[in-house]
């Protein structure tokens, strides 16, 4: 079965504090996708980041940067100098052939920062 | 410009009315993919269609219909059955390929369905 457990429902931060987002997956298949996606009041789901299950290497891409550790089956989201903007839910998603194709989804975890 | 259009953006109905939610997309992708979002639940999928004429149920799809005359729409139809209509609304598209890589789903800016 798919599953993506993101267990932190809201985190409230100040900014310019770092900030970590929790994801962790489950699946059946050695070959699958993992996904970050944005999700700011407007309600489009922006696309962050994608990686697939054979490249564990940690990616930083200006404040953000995420590490994934397939020993621990997870796929974490760090915020560094966190900004006002950054305030927004946050999803996790999971792709593989074992869920035909369809992205399986996290709840999201809604973050504040706070001036 | 290549996209996904979800029209209106805002929508109000009385209870009891059916209602159709329009998905548009000139991406020219094979799948086509509608999610419901209510708050605290994530994204969960009302049914998807790989090829025209031709879809699948997703986890929630009581209560809705969907149709695939033509590549490019894929409508959906919120029956007077669904007995919580009021969420977010979003439309997704897809290429399909054997290769995993090509298989990311692209969405639309979403239909918020109020019903009174």
């Amino acid at each position: 079965a798919q599953k993506v457990t993101q267990a932190q429902t809201e985190i409230s931060v100040v900014e310019k504090e770092d900030v970590t987002l929790d994801c962790v997956y489950e699946t059946r298949d050695t070959t699958y996708y993992l996904f970050w996606y944005k999700q700011p009041p407007s309600g489009e789901l922006v696309f962050l980041i994608r990686r697939n299950s054979f490249d564990e290497q940690n990616e930083i891409s200006g404040r953000y940067s995420w590490n994934f550790q397939k020993s621990t089956s997870s796929f974490n989201f760090t915020i560094t100098a966190s900004q006002v903007v950054d305030s927004a839910v946050y999803f996790c998603a999971l792709l593989s052939w074992a869920g035909s194709y369809q992205l399986t989804f996290g709840k999201g975890t809604k973050l504040s920062v706070i001036p | 410009d290549g996209g996904i259009t979800q029209s209106p953006k805002y929508l109000f109905r009385k209870e009891g009315q059916n209602v159709t939610l329009s998905c548009e997309q000139n991406l020219n992708h094979d799948a086509m993919y509608w999610y419901r979002q209510d708050p605290g639940q994530g994204l969960r999928l009302i049914y998807y269609s790989q090829i025209v004429n031709d879809f699948q149920k997703g986890d929630i799809a009581e209560g809705y219909s969907v149709s695939r005359e033509k590549k490019e729409s894929f409508p959906l139809t919120v029956t007077s059955a669904q007995k919580n209509p009021t969420a977010f609304y979003l439309c997704a598209s897809s290429i399909i390929s054997g290769d995993l890589n090509y298989n990311e789903q692209f969405f639309g800016p979403g239909t918020r369905l109020t019903v009174l």
